[in-house]
């Protein structure tokens, strides 16, 4: 059972142009939703993160856009660069502590932003 | 970066021998976890823990066992490795309920069982 589903599985977007890449969750405990980026070679790095009292944050060209009632989440990355080009991984978490604080991700997409 | 040591960062293994990876951390978090990384799978949870001798399974965990004596130290076991677990191996660390609530990855173990 898949409780965060990713798409796309990959992505190519031209330089100055918007990345979206959308996930939905099954789980109406998760409380915590973060977007992790991973480079080759590299462990998963926290992008940004949004709690669902919100509907949207935004972090410099990083937008997370949160729509509860539909239980789908999404990142937008504006004026992408090729030094964006990488993989994007969302996830979701619960608050209520013990088994319910492990990270459940969705499968990754992978961007590439042409120069 | 958050302190995280993951060792090794790659090994090669034979079918059937035993293999542990071992994760470090010098930032004192409660939570630690173990992922796989695999193609068209993204991240999957192997185990985790929230204390010291206090474990769980997490959705891939047939084959894997770990321990954790220390609050600083996650070992993973693989008892007998067989050619399904080459992967790589991502553990991570975390303090839910604090400011700390972020999680945060080692750089990984490649571990290839031939």
């Amino acid at each position: 059972q898949q409780q965060v589903k990713q798409s796309p599985q990959s992505l190519i977007v031209q330089k100055g142009g918007i990345s979206i890449i959308n996930c939905a969750y099954e789980n109406t405990a998760f409380d915590y939703f973060p977007w992790y980026q991973q480079f080759p070679g590299k462990g998963p790095a926290l992008l940004i993160a949004i709690r669902p009292d919100v509907s949207e944050k935004k972090e410099g060209r990083f937008t997370i856009s949160f729509n509860k009632s539909a239980k789908q989440f999404s990142l937008h990355i504006m004026d992408s660069q090729p030094g964006d080009s990488a993989t994007y991984f969302c996830a979701a978490r619960g608050n209520s502590g013990g088994s319910n604080y492990k990270l459940t991700f969705g499968k990754g997409t992978l961007l590439t932003v042409n120069p | 970066d958050a302190g995280i040591t993951q060792s090794p960062r790659h090994k090669v293994t034979e079918t059937g021998t035993p293999v542990t990876l071992r994760c470090h951390q010098t930032e004192n978090h409660r939570y630690m976890y173990w992922y796989r990384q695999d193609p068209g799978h993204g991240l999957r949870l192997i185990h985790y823990s929230y204390g010291v001798k206090d474990t769980d399974k997490g959705e891939v965990s047939d084959g894997y066992s770990v321990s954790r004596s220390k609050t600083e130290d996650f070992l993973l076991t693989l008892e007998s490795a067989t050619s399904s677990q080459t992967s790589v191996y991502f553990c991570a660390i975390s303090d839910p309920g604090t400011v700390n609530t972020e999680a945060f990855f080692g750089q990984g173990t490649r571990l290839t069982v031939v």
